[in-house]
């Protein structure tokens, strides 16, 4: 079965603290990956995306890695801030029209 | 600003009683797609559009309809809404083989 994993499933860090966030998929034959973010109850606010020829990408203090050999994609968020806290969703993207959803990464990060 | 439109942001109706859910895009995106998202299950996808005139199913279709008569426009239909169809519901679009767009999201409650 096709799946798409994110561990952990939750995770509270004190503010400052620099974090990971892992991401693993079954199927390397990835077309691309997207990192979301959804606060609660509201939609999900894409992130990064990084193409399957790319092997990262980075915004603001966000950067995302992907490697295909081992089904991984990671996270990474520096200087954490109390506003970083959200669920933070990364979907793969097989073939050119469906993507396959983690479960997502419940953060909060305190003051 | 480019955005994906849904509507309603809210909405509670009886069982039985069809609705439509509207979602309109803004960027010429030739691909759109439903999700549904519920406590523990994550994002699944309901239906999918690679173009006009063109739909198909996804992993949950059973209890909804689609159309795409033009490329804007992706609505939701329930035909005769059941309380199992109680979720958080996202309209999203992309170029294909291109990040998602995701619309603010719908809240249904059927009773």
């Amino acid at each position: 079965k096709q799946e798409v994993t994110q561990i952990p499933a939750a995770l509270s860090v004190p503010e400052g603290e620099n974090l990971v966030l892992n991401c693993s998929f079954t199927d390397s034959a990835i077309y691309n990956l997207q990192w979301f973010r959804q606060d609660p109850g509201k939609g999900l606010t894409s992130l990064l995306l990084i193409q399957s020829s790319q092997r990262e990408q980075t915004s603001g203090r966000l950067n995302a890695s992907l490697d295909k050999s081992s089904g991984r994609s990671t996270l990474y968020i520096a200087a954490s801030q109390p506003g970083d806290s959200a669920t933070y969703l990364c979907a793969e993207l097989r073939g050119t029209y469906k993507y396959i959803f983690g479960t997502g990464t419940r953060l909060k990060v305190l003051a | 600003e480019a955005q994906v439109t849904q509507n309603p942001r809210y909405l509670i109706t009886v069982t039985g009683k069809k609705l439509t859910v509207t979602c309109s895009q803004n960027m010429n995106h030739e691909y759109m797609s439903w999700y549904r998202q519920d406590p523990g299950l994550g994002l699944r996808q309901i239906y999918y559009s690679m173009n006009v005139e063109v739909t198909d199913k996804g992993d949950v279709p059973e209890g909804y309809k689609v159309s795409r008569k033009e490329k804007r426009n992706f609505p939701l239909i329930l035909e005769s809404p059941s309380p199992n169809q109680t979720s958080l519901y996202f309209c999203a679009s992309s170029f294909l083989g291109g990040g998602y767009t995701f619309g603010s999201g719908t809240r249904l409650t059927v009773v």
